[in-house]
Formats: structure tokens, sequence, C-alpha cells
């Protein structure tokens, strides 16, 4: 049972290149974000999917598109990469979007370290 | 808005040492009160939770108590080690019917000199 897993690790892009991160789990859960983390400001929601076949914007999208695949697979892709989207990129799922409070939390991978020069 | 203010690091304490990293909140609504932990090099995991007014959560020494009236959630420890080592997220997530969405705050790091 690996949880969230992402891929790749470490990223170096030139301004105007394109990719793709990729983010799987394996636990069922209906629910699946993507953040990035820059220093001083905490967490900042990019895109989320409440469930498969859906996604909305969450606080930066500008710059962003996602594809929900299937119910395990959520990738953010980068048309045009700038230096203002160097940051680390953390992918996470959560259980329902239901009222139990085990379906709260959030369980996150291990990362994705974008430069963009 | 909805908001989350944590106070600024970095915080450096001696083992055996008391924490207390502060935390306070502004919403809309009832929210559920969050503490997550990051490691270096790794992602960020749920460390406590209370979801409604003096729930206190506790975990691995670690404990918070929600506090409506001054809208805070802070987080203590009562010796810490050093291990305990990493950045410290506060975070709240309001009820909506569409996902869990979390507001996390800036998060504070935390640093134990052995």
């Amino acid at each position: 049972n690996a949880g969230v897993t992402q891929t790749p690790k470490f990223q170096v892009l030139k301004t105007g290149q394109s990719m793709t991160l990729q983010c799987a789990q394996d636990m069922n859960h209906n629910s699946m974000y993507w953040y990035r983390q820059d220093p001083g400001m905490g967490l900042r929601l990019i895109y989320y999917s409440a469930s498969e076949g859906t996604t909305d914007k969450g606080e930066v999208p500008n710059g962003y598109n996602v594809s929900r695949l299937n119910k395990r697979e959520f990738s953010l892709r980068l048309e045009s990469a700038a230096p203002s989207q160097t940051s680390v990129y953390f992918c996470a799922s959560s259980g329902t979007s239901g009222r139990a409070v085990s379906s709260y939390e959030q369980y996150f991978g291990p990362g994705t370290r974008l430069t963009v020069t | 808005g909805n908001s989350v203010t944590q106070m600024e690091g970095p915080v450096t304490l001696s083992e055996e040492a008391f924490l207390t990293i502060n935390c306070t909140y502004t919403a809309t609504g009832y929210p559920s009160l969050f503490w997550y932990v990051q490691y270096p090099g790794e992602g960020l995991q749920l460390l406590l939770k209370a979801t409604k007014a003096d729930d206190k959560g506790s975990n691995k020494g670690f404990e918070a108590t929600y506090r409506k009236e001054t809208t805070s959630f802070h987080l203590e420890k009562g010796s810490v080690q050093v291990s305990d080592s990493a950045v410290y997220f506060c975070a709240l997530r309001l009820y909506s019917s569409s996902a869990s969405k979390i507001i996390f705050g800036s998060g504070t790091r935390l640093s134990i000199r052995p």
C-alpha cells in the first residue's frame, strides 16, 4: 500500500517548456488535490477534483491545467512554464466528499521540486 | 474571508523544553482544525485534529485545544525531542459539499538542539 505517489521527484525546465506532473493514490479516495508550496506562504490549492470526472479551480489555478484520468490518477500540466512556477508541488487525496470526520484527512505525496529557469 | 495565522519561525529550542506554537483563525461557520507536520524531504502528515469547540486533539505528546472564544488552536508539547524538528502547519477545513478543501497557515519551522 503505497499511499500517494508522485513523479518525478525533481525537474528543471526552461521558460516556455511544458510538462505534466503525475499523481496516483491507491486508497480508493474520491477526492484529489494539487498544491504548491512556496517559502513563507504555506500550501496553496491549485486545483482539486471532488470525484472522478470533476475538477475545480483552487486559489492559484492560472498557468495550470489538470486531468482526473480515473479514480486513482490526477495529473497537473504546465503548458508554458514560467519562473514564477518554481515551487514544490504536492498532490493529496481524501476519503469522500461526505460528512464523516474521517474523510476530512488529506494524505500527501512526497512532492515534486520544480525549477523553471 | 477564511484564513489561518500562525506564529512565524523559525523556532529553536533545547531538548526537553516546553513548546508552544500559536495559531489563530478566521472562518465563517464552524471549521474543523488541524495541525500537520512536515519532516525534511517529505509530504505533510496529519498530527492531530479537533472538530468542535473545546475538543482537544492529541498525538505523539502534542496537544491542541479548539478555542472558539479566542478563535485559536495553539500547539503544545511538554518536552520536545530532536526528532520533533520539522515544519508545523495549522489548518482549517470548512464543510463543503464538494470536497474536503483545507486552508493552511504559512508554517512554523521548529529546530530542537540536543
